[in-house]
């Protein structure tokens, strides 16, 4: 079945671009997702891409994918401390119910 | 802004005991799930549900587990005898439909689950 890898945490100063990095083995995954998780809440789509899209930019976040190699990143610009949080990447394939399959999540702390 | 709701936010229990989780989605979504996440673990999908019955689940949703939605707000998930190793975050979702444009799952904000 689908494997979804990321790494478990990433630290970055207030201000600077973090990078979260996502890889997927099935290549016939269509849709990829990033979900965030703060503290005590469920877990929240962010932004999500298609598999024939190579970029996608929604204000301070642009997504990357690379289908030949099966990589995702995610890019937060300016991160803020606010950005702080577990973020997972998910892959679906189309038809029938869409079920994501998740990473490990990465923990990104966001220091002054 | 209209949210999943769980309850409770912690449950402890012993062995062998039936658990029932509550999730409340939202109005007028009509696609539930359930997932868990065992610590340090993925997110692992367990069933969905839909018009009343299950569409889809994963070869963790064995026997001991049951899902319902007794009444036109509140959807559980029930396990029959817990075991150690079903302590885990659970949680739900709910959707409008499936695929783009309505398929994007709203989570709820977990029950966890120890299993002393």
């Amino acid at each position: 079945g689908e494997d979804v890898e990321q790494s478990l945490f990433l630290s970055v100063r207030e201000g600077d671009s973090s990078v979260i990095n996502c890889t997927y083995t099935d290549s016939s995954s269509t849709y990829l997702y990033w979900y965030k998780q703060e503290p005590g809440a469920g877990l929240q789509l962010l932004t999500y891409i298609f598999s024939n899209m190579d970029m996608k930019q929604d204000q301070r976040l642009t997504v990357l994918l690379n289908k030949k190699d099966k990589h995702l990143s995610l890019r937060i610009a300016d991160t803020q401390t606010g950005d702080s949080a577990i973020y997972f990447c998910a892959v679906a394939k189309s038809g029938g119910s869409y079920i994501p399959t998740f990473g490990r999540g990465t923990s990104l702390i966001v220091h002054p | 802004e209209p949210e999943v709701t769980q309850t409770p936010s912690h449950q402890v229990t012993q062995m062998g005991q039936e658990v029932i989780l509550r999730c409340v989605p939202i109005s007028n979504h009509l696609y539930f799930y359930w997932y868990r996440q065992i610590l340090g673990q993925k997110v692992e999908f367990l069933v969905s549900f839909y018009n009343n019955e299950i569409s889809e689940k994963s070869e963790i949703f064995d026997d001991q587990f049951s899902v319902e939605r007794p009444d036109g707000s509140n959807f559980t998930l029930k396990i029959r005898s817990t075991k150690l190793e079903d302590s885990a975050m659970y949680f739900c979702a709910s959707s409008v439909g499936t695929g783009v444009g309505s398929g994007e799952q709203y989570f709820g904000p977990g029950t966890r689950l120890t299993v002393t």
